[in-house]
């Protein structure tokens, strides 16, 4: 069990610029989670699906900020004309449909 | 709103010794509550987690957490740390019907020799 995979790790965009990032669930985890994490406001809920679905949205920012979950092995976080502000960890997180949640070790944004 | 406070952003403790972590949450019935840990440039591990029944509850390499529903707290204990508990850990809190987590703003714990 490799774990919950994001891909990259680290990412460096120019201001303007679109940034996609990855997760790969545990296989078998019907729920995935996304969140981010700053050091002024700590960590933030973004999204959630369940068997693909989209659930949960309301930690997303209205504008610039998507995400989907095309088939059960992987998500995406696309965020269109990256701001400095939306300099982060992004933390995807899966589990099998229960309360405990298995994280991801995160991808790193910045924004220059 | 669910609201999560952990009061100590920095706690230094020598090795051997006993740590407790507070963790106080706002909520009208009673949410499941989770400590996970985070070790430097990787994701958070779950160490435990109440959803109901014995306050005191056992978790990974140590670490147990009782709830208060009194108190509205969960808070974290050890009775010896080791150096390699240094990390930051963080309460959250999910509720009834919604599975998404809240975090307190996580507390960095530092053991020294």
């Amino acid at each position: 069990n490799a774990g919950v995979i994001q891909t990259p790790r680290h990412k460096v965009t120019g201001k303007g610029q679109e940034a996609t990032l990855w997760c790969e669930p545990i296989s078998g985890h019907s729920a995935v989670f996304w969140y981010r994490q700053t050091i002024v406001q700590g960590l933030e809920f973004l999204t959630y699906f369940r068997n693909q679905a989209p659930i949960d949205d309301s930690g997303m920012p209205k504008e610039r900020f998507s995400a989907q979950m095309p088939n059960q092995s992987h998500s995406t976080l696309k965020i269109q004309s990256t701001q400095p502000q939306d300099s982060a960890v992004y933390l995807c997180a899966s589990s099998t449909g229960g309360r405990e949640v298995f994280f991801g070790k995160g991808t790193r944004l910045t924004v220059v | 709103a669910q609201s999560v406070t952990q009061p100590d952003a920095r706690v230094t403790v020598s090795e051997g010794a006993s740590l407790q972590l507070r963790c106080k949450y706002s909520y009208s019935a009673t949410p499941y509550l989770f400590w996970y840990v985070q070790y430097p440039r990787q994701g958070l591990q779950l160490l435990l987690k109440y959803y109901s029944g014995d306050p005191v509850v056992q978790g990974v390499n140590g670490f147990e957490a009782e709830f208060s529903k009194s108190n509205s707290s969960f808070h974290l204990r050890k009775a010896s740390v080791h150096w390699s508990d240094s990390a930051v850990y963080f309460c959250a809190v999910s509720r009834t019907g919604n599975y998404k987590y809240v975090f307190g703003a996580g507390t960095r714990l530092k053991v020294i020799a």
